[in-house]
């Protein structure tokens, strides 16, 4: 069964410390893997994509790796701020189809404190 | 910054009512979607189109209907709303190339009472 586990299902940092999320999938065939930032009361916004032969791809603070062997997936967050605190959701396309089957994590819900 | 917008961002009503929520992109996306969000879940996709005139159900079963009579236009009726329904409606789409990127609207949020 496709499935993607997330971890931790919510997290308590302070302002300006690092946080690392992790991503764990089964989905196969794989085809991408995105991490969304979600604020509360807002929809997703996808902040990076990973491609099976990726490694590691940074967006400002942001910083996600892939390890396709292991099927895992992180994203860590340098310097937190307190605009960083939302839900951060992992989201794996198969290749199933031309409209690609997304599967979709229950998200880490992240709270940075002043 | 997405141009894709939904209406209402918050509803509340009585059971048996019908009610529709708008979605609209200015994105020229084929691709568009539903999504139902409720608290500490994963989205469930319940709708999709992959353009005009397409509609089909997505993996959450849904008392909802969807038409795509215009590109822009994405619109989820309910005819008889219950407490059951109570959740986030997140409306999403993309081009027409999987390049798995979705770009949501801000979603509403219905409440049955």
């Amino acid at each position: 069964k496709n499935q993607v586990e997330q971890s931790p299902q919510s997290l308590i940092i302070l302002e300006g410390k690092n946080c690392t999320l992790q991503c764990n999938y089964t989905v196969s065939p794989f085809s991408n893997l995105r991490w969304y930032k979600q604020d509360t009361g807002r929809g997703p916004v996808s902040l990076t994509i990973m491609t099976f032969s990726e490694n590691t791809k940074s967006n400002g603070r942001y910083t996600a790796t892939l390890d396709a062997d292991t099927k895992q997936s992180s994203l860590h967050i340098t310097a937190s701020q307190l605009s960083d605190s939302a839900s951060y959701i992992c989201v794996v396309s198969d290749r199933g189809s031309t409209l690609g089957r997304l599967y979709f994590g229950r998200g880490t819900q992240l709270t940075v404190w002043p | 910054e997405a141009d894709i917008y939904q209406t209402p961002r918050y509803l509340v009503i009585g059971t048996g009512k019908k009610i529709t929520l708008e979605c609209s992109q200015t994105m020229g996306h084929d691709k568009m979607y539903w999504y139902q969000q409720d608290p500490g879940m994963e989205l469930h996709l319940i709708h999709y189109s992959y353009g005009v005139n397409s509609t089909e159900k997505g993996d959450l079963s849904s008392e909802s209907t969807v038409s795509r009579i215009r590109t822009e236009h994405f619109p989820l009726t309910l005819e008889s709303a219950r407490p059951s329904h109570t959740s986030q409606y997140l409306c999403a789409s993309s081009e027409a190339l999987n390049t798995g990127e979705l770009f949501f609207g801000e979603g509403s949020r219905l409440t049955v009472l």
